[in-house]
């Protein structure tokens, strides 16, 4: 059975740093990329960032491109979320995500539970 | 950026009834688009990819359509477990990966 399980989600100050993980299992994790998708309190889904599954290339949302780092410990089935410089903006329930396999397309078939990630002072 | 536009934003309905809904896209995606249900406090659920395809264990009801720019997503008859928000997500033109803005289904 394929697992994600996100964690480090914590209350951090505008400015701050903070380090997301997901522990993959039940699957050949390096065989997949990976994505970060976040949802702020009663809003939408939005994008953040990708990563292959070697971890050779990197994609990102303007948003966050030069403040967050993704990238993915194949040794250990875990995908992290390097987030500097936060934002109030940036507070959101973080799910991690892998693509799904069977289209050419980047779509998401099996998804964490999420965890909140609140940048207030 | 592809902007997706989904449309209602609402949707009002009795359980056993047809639900429409639309996503519209500001340029051609082709057919890498796929649709998501969210219920409340839950990770989203992929039910359709590449326009049209259902995932795995996807119940019949539900079928996407559509390419180029506008898209349909139909559940033939509502079932209790179906009220929830719907998501659209293009691939098309990347990066960004973008979202519509979602409907939600509601028991009328």
């Amino acid at each position: 059975e394929v697992q994600l399980l996100e964690s480090g989600g914590d209350l951090v100050q505008p400015g701050g740093s903070l380090r997301l993980s997901c522990s993959a299992s039940g699957f050949i994790f390096s065989s997949y990329a990976m994505s970060w998708v976040r949802q702020a309190p009663g809003k939408g889904l939005e994008w953040v960032t990708a990563i292959s599954g070697s971890g050779d290339y990197t994609y990102y949302a303007d948003s966050v491109k030069g403040r967050f780092t993704i990238s993915r410990d194949n040794s250990k089935n875990t995908l992290y979320l390097q987030m500097n410089s936060l934002r109030v903006e940036d507070t959101a329930v973080y799910y991690c995500a892998s693509r799904f396999r069977y289209s050419s397309g980047w779509f998401f078939d099996y998804w964490g539970q999420g965890t909140l990630v609140t940048v207030s002072s | 950026e592809i902007v997706l536009t989904q449309s209602p934003a609402t949707l009002s309905l009795s359980p056993g009834e047809r639900a429409t809904l639309s996503c519209r896209a500001s340029q051609s995606v082709s057919s890498y688009l796929a649709w998501y249900q969210q219920k409340p406090g839950q990770a989203p659920r992929l039910l359709i990819y590449d326009a049209s395809n259902r995932a795995t264990g996807i119940p019949a009801r539900f079928s996407g359509s559509g390419s180029g720019t506008d898209f349909t997503l139909t559940i033939s008859s509502l079932e209790p477990e179906d009220f929830a928000v719907y998501y659209c997500q293009q691939s098309r033109n990347w990066p960004p990966l973008t979202f519509g803005g979602g409907t939600k289904v509601e028991i009328k």
